[in-house]
């Protein structure tokens, strides 16, 4: 089983919709992580969670909100959908490791088209 | 302020040695790491580096140098299978958030 899953794993939408993006880890991981990816652009944090009472805003929280709702949840929402979040989102958990070593594991991602 | 440069692509031949190099400047600095990313599939973390100096792992090795702001990821032997994106990221010391180079696209040619 996939330490990372997120669901849905490809959406299509229409201009104005809500929506939610899930993710669920069995890591056990304190800290989760919500990207977007386009081409040419790279990853962009869109927010973060670095346990289930601290949420931070990332880079391009605009016109997304999240829900923290146990160690193991973090769903992102999109509250009006608009055709420039088409894009693909990827969760991430990570864990102070040793010697501050943090690494980032990644969901399989969530390919979104807003029509 | 943040940036992190990678070159956009790079080719190279089956056997043969690439370096993928990547320049920060960021707001602090709490290591670096490098990432693969095959297409339409997640990244996966390749290394970490800290500390001057070089990595190894098997066929990959980095390197990073902190006055300079550069790291170098170095692939040895080849293979078809390295065709991908390698992504270059910062850890900033003040917020503990990861920042994404917008990766290197690397073909890997028989």
């Amino acid at each position: 089983d996939a330490d990372v899953t997120q669901t849905p794993r490809n959406r299509i939408t229409k201009t104005g919709k809500r929506i939610m993006l899930e993710c669920s880890q069995t890591k056990g991981h304190d800290r989760m992580y919500w990207y977007r990816q386009d081409p040419g652009l790279g990853l962009r944090l869109i927010y973060y969670s670095f346990d289930v009472k601290d949420i931070n805003k990332g880079e391009i929280s605009d016109g997304y909100s999240v829900s923290r709702q146990a160690q193991a949840k973090f769903s992102l929402s999109l509250e009006s959908a608009i055709p420039n979040q088409t894009a693909l989102y990827f969760c991430a958990t990570s864990d102070l490791g040793q010697g501050g070593r943090e690494t980032q594991y990644f969901g399989p991602g969530t390919r979104l088209l807003v029509l | 302020g943040q940036n992190i440069d990678q070159p956009t692509e790079m080719t190279a031949t089956e056997g043969a040695i690439v370096q993928i190099n990547c320049t920060y400047q960021t707001s602090g600095f709490n290591g670096l790491f490098w990432y693969q990313q095959h297409a339409g599939e997640a990244p996966t973390f390749l290394s970490y580096n800290v500390l001057d100096g070089l990595e190894e792992k098997g066929r990959f090795s980095s390197f990073l140098s902190r006055s300079k702001g550069y790291s170098y990821l170095l692939l040895k032997e080849l293979q078809m299978k390295d065709s991908a994106s390698y992504l270059c990221a910062v850890r900033e010391s003040n917020t503990d958030k990861l920042i994404f180079g917008t990766g290197t696209r690397l073909q890997v040619f028989p």
